[in-house]
């Protein structure tokens, strides 16, 4: 069964440096998003990507954030500049372009981050 | 904008008990999607089921069902005869059409503690 797929499952940097989380989309989907859950607490919505452009980004996603899809199979998430509070774990999720609606994500199994 | 909650934090079983996970949602949109995700302690998300805003069927699955009243905003999971390894955090989530994407809104996750 297809699956979305993230590197590396744990990542760990200091505070200020830069970040790149990957992660491989399911072959078929074309829609694809970033969320992030900080410990304990719930998943929040960080960006949705589709044909090559940001469709939708939250308030958290500000300009220390950016996404890109460098090839036909790879999403990426990179963090500028990390501070101690984007110490969580990020998750990938694509979908099915059908609809426009409700099309369900699949996640991938995260990359805890932690910033130190 | 979307909201969706649970109330309840952490509900604890005995094995073999049934169990209901509570989840009320507030949108202004008359089109929108409902899934329940659960999260095992490993940290992966997993898609359990997706309901469409004029979908009020309810549905059984196996050990799961699902009550979708559109009356009370309420959208409920129950798990027949719970075993240890329902033992996960259950999230609830809700998506609408943005113009791009659509992205969820999740609540705060339900805690459920299986024990023999």
């Amino acid at each position: 069964e297809p699956e979305v797929t993230q590197t590396p499952s744990h990542q760990v940097t200091q505070m200020g440096q830069e970040v790149i989380l990957r992660c491989v989309p399911i072959s078929n989907h074309l829609y694809f998003y970033w969320y992030r859950q900080i410990l304990g607490q719930k998943v929040e919505f960080l960006v949705s990507f589709y044909n090559n452009e940001i469709s939708e980004k939250s308030e958290i996603f500000d300009d220390q954030f950016s996404v890109e899809r460098p090839d036909g199979s790879n999403f990426t998430l990179k963090i500028r500049s990390t501070k101690l509070e984007d110490s969580a774990m990020y998750f990938c999720a694509s979908s099915e372009l059908r609809q426009g609606v409700g099309d369900t994500q699949y996640f991938g199994p995260g990359t805890r981050l932690t910033v130190l | 904008a979307q909201k969706v909650t649970q109330a309840q934090t952490e509900i604890s079983v005995v094995e073999k008990e049934d169990v209901t996970l509570d989840c009320v949602y507030e949108t202004r949109d008359t089109t929108y999607y409902l899934f329940w995700y659960k999260q095992p302690p490993s940290g992966e998300l997993v898609f359990l089921i997706r309901r469409n805003s004029f979908d009020e069927q309810n549905e059984i699955s196996g050990r799961y069902s699902w009550n979708f009243q559109k009356s009370t905003s309420s959208f409920n999971f129950t798990i027949t005869a719970s075993q240890v390894v329902d033992s996960a955090v259950y999230f609830c989530a809700l998506s609408i059409l943005t113009g791009g994407g659509n992205k969820l809104t999740f609540g705060t996750g339900t805690q459920l503690k299986v024990e023999l």
